[in-house]
């Protein structure tokens, strides 16, 4: 069992270019969502899915678009990549109907825009 | 807006101690709270979940409480050991959203 699956780990950028980090669960799970994680400030959502077709905005939205085309995966694109987006992604999966439900997260991706 | 605190934010104690964490939120309104472990260049990992109905959870030497009405919740960790250090992360999933709000972590170091 895969869990939650996030490419690529390491990725260097240069200001401006375009990317997308990729997220794949196989829980069959409804909701997903993307956060980043900076030093001092915790993890942050940038955008969340309650199922395919369905996406809303989170905390940090801006510079960033996602699309959920299938239940299993989720993937997140920079669109005109700054040195502010430097950071650890996580994409975090969870079955949504129930509020015992746990939430699974990715081994993460660094991000580091130059 | 859901604000969640975690204090300390650094914590180092001798091995065999028992500590407490504690994580406080300002919207007593929350689905549940969750307790992550985070180990360096890793993802979370869930340690222990409490829904708004319970009081408390606990798994192995790990306990972590509840108290909605003041906005706490702690997680006891009992003889710790090297093996625990690590930042220990609370979340907290508001009624009404499908957002959870982390808190910023409390970085432990078990010393040998």
């Amino acid at each position: 069992n895969a869990g939650v699956t996030q490419t690529p780990k390491f990725q260097v950028l240069k200001t401006g270019q375009s990317m997308t980090l990729q997220c794949a669960q196989d829980m069959n799970h409804e909701y997903m969502s993307w956060y980043r994680q900076d030093p001092g400030m915790g993890l942050r959502l940038i955008h969340y899915s309650v199922g395919a077709g369905i996406t809303d905005q989170g905390e940090v939205p801006n510079g960033y678009n996602v699309s959920r085309s299938t239940t299993e995966d989720f993937p997140l694109r920079l669109l005109s990549a700054a040195p502010s987006q430097t950071s650890v992604y996580f994409c975090a999966s969870r079955r949504s109907s129930d509020a015992g439900n746990t939430i699974y997260f990715g081994e993460g991706s660094w991000l580091t825009v130059v | 807006k859901q604000e969640v605190t975690q204090i300390p934010a650094a914590l180092s104690v001798p091995e065999g101690e028992n500590l407490v964490l504690n994580c406080s939120f300002t919207d007593s309104a929350i689905y549940n709270l969750q307790w992550f472990r985070q180990d360096p260049g890793k993802g979370l990992t869930s340690l222990l979940l409490i829904q708004s109905s319970q009081r408390e959870q606990t798994s192995g030497r790990l306990n972590a409480s509840l108290d909605k009405s003041s906005g706490r919740s702690t997680l006891y960790i009992a003889a710790s050991q090297p093996g625990d250090s690590a930042t220990y992360l609370c979340a907290v999933l508001t009624s009404g959203t499908y957002k959870y709000i982390f808190g910023t972590g409390t970085r432990l170091k078990v010393l040998a």
